[in-house]
């Protein structure tokens, strides 16, 4: 049960412009939301977060928002630089003791144009 | 502030062999986690490590363990390999109390190889 979804592969953008990412949950327990970016051969690297009782979250040109009653969030990135190109990966986490386990969406591929 | 480090980088190891991967979480981080990368799974949960205490499991067989020390070092240990064990296993730490503490940073991962 993939509770955790993004559900477009791959987002191409041209440089400069703004980049949306998408994703879906379908656990209202969620208490946690983060976005992290990846390049091949490395590991996921922390973008931004969330917490479950605000709607949005700033931190340079990445914004995060959460629509709990629609339990999709998503990632803006203006403006889009090449160097963004990588997979995203929105991730989420259950209250209590279970916060030491994030739950992966599949992963966007972000590819940015110059 | 170093991060967080994974030993070796790259392992090759036959079918039915045992496997051990070593981390080494974020100074001051308490909890380590560890995750499989697959590209049919995606990034999928195998366990928690918190006060050297597992504190969350995931859905693996039991040929998966791991345990953590004292100094928050974790080791994860696999046995019997399988093909279908190649993957590229990542550990992250965090501070692990409140929620925004468990903001967590990952290693480079270590990319197994069964064979």
């Amino acid at each position: 049960d993939q509770q955790v979804k993004q559900n477009s592969p791959s987002l191409s953008v041209q440089e400069g412009r703004i980049s949306i990412l998408n994703c879906d949950y379908t656990n209202s327990m969620f208490d946690y939301f983060l976005w992290y970016k990846k390049y091949p051969a490395e590991g996921p690297t922390f973008l931004i977060s969330i917490s479950s009782i605000k709607d949005k979250n700033e931190d340079g040109r990445f914004t995060v928002f959460l629509n709990k009653s629609a339990k999709h969030l998503s990632l803006h990135i203006v403006p889009s630089q090449p160097g963004d190109s990588a997979v995203y990966f929105c991730a989420a986490i259950l209250g209590g003791t279970s916060y030491g386990k994030l739950t992966f969406g599949q992963g966007t591929i972000l590819t940015v144009h110059p | 502030k170093a991060g967080v480090t994974q030993t070796p980088r790259y392992l090759i190891k036959t079918r039915g062999q045992q496997v051990t991967l070593s981390c080494s979480p974020i100074s001051g981080h308490r909890s380590v986690s560890w995750y499989q990368q697959t590209p049919g799974q995606g990034l999928q949960f195998l366990f928690e490590y918190f006060s050297e205490t597992q504190r969350n499991k995931g859905n693996f067989p039991g040929r998966f363990s791991g345990r953590q020390f004292s100094n928050s070092r974790s080791e994860m240990n696999v046995s019997t390999l399988e093909l279908g064990d190649s993957a590229l296993y990542l550990c992250a730490s965090s501070l692990g109390g409140t929620p925004a503490d468990n903001e967590q940073y990952f290693g480079p991962g270590t990319r197994l190889t069964v064979t």
